[in-house]
């Protein structure tokens, strides 16, 4: 299998544009998720879909956030409109299932950069 | 709340010689799983090695074992004869447990292998 894969791995935008980011989990794997890497706020969980729904978004900054998952092999974050302070590594997982225990695999990871 | 607690931000190590972060936690789940994730220059995070908070046993995976004391909340991570590439950010995990997978990170060490 080909892991989790992310695209962008580096995003440069300025400030008020629209930034896609782009997930394919692992086939087979029920759960997906999107965390945001910054150095200030170390590694946050953003949301998570299971079964292609949204099951806790507790965790999205704000309303410029959102996240989309139309199908089992894809998903999207979305953000509208950037702000310099959105300049993180923004990275999805996937697992298989419900148990607490099942391995998160991580993508690559992308590098946004909101001047 | 639940909680990760990595005391040491870096931390060094000779080649071939062996070394052991630290990791604490807190949670009120009885049923929860620790997780250490390694994540090299390349940006990549990539699971080290899992531990089932009911298992008593700890963890191994060739030269990374686990040391979890359950009664403590203590889960450190032990590598053995370090190698260049084991040069990397180092984060423990845990998830929530129950119904979930919804993990939490601790901020990192940064282990650097010395030649």
């Amino acid at each position: 299998d080909a892991g989790v894969i992310q695209s962008p791995r580096h995003e440069v935008t300025e400030m008020g544009q629209e930034v896609t980011l782009r997930c394919k989990p692992i086939s087979g794997h029920d759960y997906l998720f999107w965390y945001r890497q910054t150095m200030m706020r170390g590694l946050e969980l953003l949301i998570y879909f299971n079964n292609n729904v949204p099951i806790d978004d507790s965790g999205m900054p704000e309303d410029r956030f959102s996240a989309k998952m139309p199908n089992a092999s894809f998903s999207t974050l979305k953000i509208q409109p950037s702000e310099p302070r959105d300049s993180a590594v923004y990275f999805c997982a996937s697992s298989w299932g419900l148990a607490g225990g099942d391995t998160q695999y991580f993508g690559p990871g992308t590098r946004l950069t909101v001047l | 709340a639940q909680t990760v607690t990595q005391s040491q931000p870096e931390m060094s190590v000779q080649e071939a010689e062996t070394v052991t972060l630290s990791c604490t936690y807190d949670t009120s789940e009885n049923n929860y799983y620790l997780f250490w994730y390694k994540q090299p220059p390349s940006r990549q995070m990539i699971l080290v090695i899992r531990q089932e908070a009911y298992k008593q046993q700890n963890a191994t995976e060739n030269r990374f074992s686990v040391n979890f004391q359950k009664a403590a909340k203590s889960f450190s991570l032990k590598i053995s004869d370090s190698q260049l590439g084991d040069t990397a950010m180092y984060f423990c995990a845990m998830n929530y447990g129950g119904a979930t997978n919804k993990l939490i990170f601790g901020t990192g060490t940064l282990l650097a292998v010395q030649p």
